[in-house]
């Protein structure tokens, strides 16, 4: 059962472009959400992570974007650039209390590629 | 500062064997948590450990185990390693629950 679902695998963008990447859950009970970056050979770099109570969060070029009734969230990057091209992870948490506080469910991943 | 920090990098076992993998977190961090990642897939929860206790255990059979010490280091002990443990383990630390850091993982193969 594939709680949290990054339905694109790939993604490719010119430059200086906006990058959008996408991700699905199903869990009603998650209320935090993060994306993560990875480079090969690295673990996952915390990039940005937004509250249940929150629609979108800003931080620099990095924007998420939480639609909690279509159970969607997606990360915008602006504008991309060729030091961006990794693997891009959501990844979702619980309330406290629940069976999955604490713990972190993720995607399956989205290589995103920029060309320059 | 220093990140969280995992040691060895790369290991080769063969069935059967036993492990123990060792990871550091970030100073100050006292939530330790494990994953499993295979190949073309997200990270998996393993455990998660909260000031020694264990406070969360994923869908992974007995053979693996963890422990947390004093200084908040933490190890994975996986016994009787199958094929299928081939797979790069990561370890993360929080301040509190989230967000967690991630180091760079221990690479286990098993011949």
């Amino acid at each position: 059962d594939q709680q949290v679902k990054q339905n694109s695998p790939s993604l490719s963008v010119q430059e200086g472009r906006i990058s959008i990447l996408n991700c699905d859950y199903t869990n009603s009970m998650f209320d935090y959400f993060l994306w993560y970056k990875k480079y090969p050979a690295e673990g996952p770099t915390f990039l940005i992570s937004i509250s249940s109570i929150k629609d979108k969060n800003e931080d620099g070029r990095f924007t998420v974007f939480l639609n909690k009734s279509a159970k969607h969230l997606s990360l915008h990057i602006v504008p991309s650039q060729p030091g961006d091209s990794a693997v891009y992870f959501c990844a979702a948490s619980g309330k406290r209390g629940g069976t999955s506080y604490g713990k972190l469910t993720f995607g399956q991943g989205t290589i995103l590629t920029v060309h320059p | 500062d220093a990140g969280v920090t995992q040691s060895p990098t790369h290991l080769i076992k063969t069935r059967g064997q036993h492990v123990t993998l060792r990871c550091s977190p970030i100073s100050g961090h006292k939530s330790v948590s494990w994953y499993q990642q295979v190949l073309g897939q997200g990270p998996q929860f393993i455990f998660q450990y909260y000031e020694k206790e264990e406070r969360g255990r994923g869908n992974f059979p007995d053979r693996f185990s963890a422990r947390q010490f004093p200084n908040y280091s933490s190890e994975l002990n996986v016994n009787a390693l199958l094929l299928g443990d081939s797979a790069l383990y990561l370890c993360a630390s929080s301040l509190g629950s989230q967000p967690q850091h991630f180091g760079d993982g221990t690479r286990l193969s098993i011949l």
